[in-house]
């Protein structure tokens, strides 16, 4: 059975922390991918990489940075958290094989509160 | 304009009717289709994906109109368990990253 985890379910944090969201799927996906859903807003995509060492921004990079060291592991990161960053928080991983790359799956997200 | 376009709903509709949700899709390059379904409080999981000749899935039929840049989902005799947020999903190009619409909301009452 597919799995992807996150190293959190809750988190809270105050305003200027250093935030680490860590990734882990057990898929051997190439791809993994890092979005925030909001009310009214829906899925946006953050960051997203195609293989180790490799990062590509998404929609809405700013404020964030990734870091992929291993290929089961994709970790986001708040350089200095803000309350405007409270959100939910979901990685996903892909195959790369093209009949495959649209199915991505879910870790169960991260609801991240910034006081 | 949003690059896919979905009603936000709520749809509340009774248990055994039928109801169709719709999607536009702003970019004519965009290459493949998909539905993910959302749970409340759960995470996006893949539905179906969306052929030009329609597809159909038990209850689920899913249409692709490339002219019109328009893609659909139909359910049949919905139950309970099917209350959920449909995502409309679009791939501008194979292996790239996915574009999420806003989903629709539907409830299904007893």
């Amino acid at each position: 059975d597919v799995k992807v985890t996150q190293s959190s379910r809750y988190l809270v944090k105050r305003t200027g922390e250093k935030v680490f969201l860590e990734c882990v799927q057990d898929m051997d996906h190439e791809n993994m991918f890092w979005y925030r859903q909001d009310p009214g807003l829906g899925l946006r995509l953050i960051y997203f990489s195609y293989d180790v060492k490799m990062k590509e921004k998404g929609d809405i990079p700013e404020g964030y940075s990734v870091s992929r060291e291993k290929k089961e592991r994709f970790s986001l990161i708040l350089e200095s958290a803000s309350t405007n960053q409270t959100s939910m928080y979901l990685c996903a991983s892909s195959s790369r094989r093209p009949r495959e790359a649209h199915e991505q799956y879910f870790g169960p997200g991260t609801r991240l509160t910034v006081t | 304009r949003k690059e896919v376009e979905q009603d936000p709903g709520p749809f509340n509709v009774p248990e055994g009717a039928t109801v169709a949700f719709n999607c536009t899709y702003s970019n004519s390059a965009s290459q493949s289709f998909f539905w993910y379904r959302q749970d409340c409080r759960k995470e996006p999981k893949l539905l179906m994906s969306v052929y030009s000749s329609g597809n159909e899935d038990g209850r689920f039929t899913a249409q692709l109109n490339r002219a019109s840049q328009y893609i659909s989902l139909l359910i049949r005799d919905s139950k309970l368990s099917d209350s959920a947020t449909y995502l409309c999903v679009v791939n501008r190009q194979a292996g790239t990253a996915l574009i999420f619409g806003k989903g629709t909301t539907l409830s299904v009452s007893s």
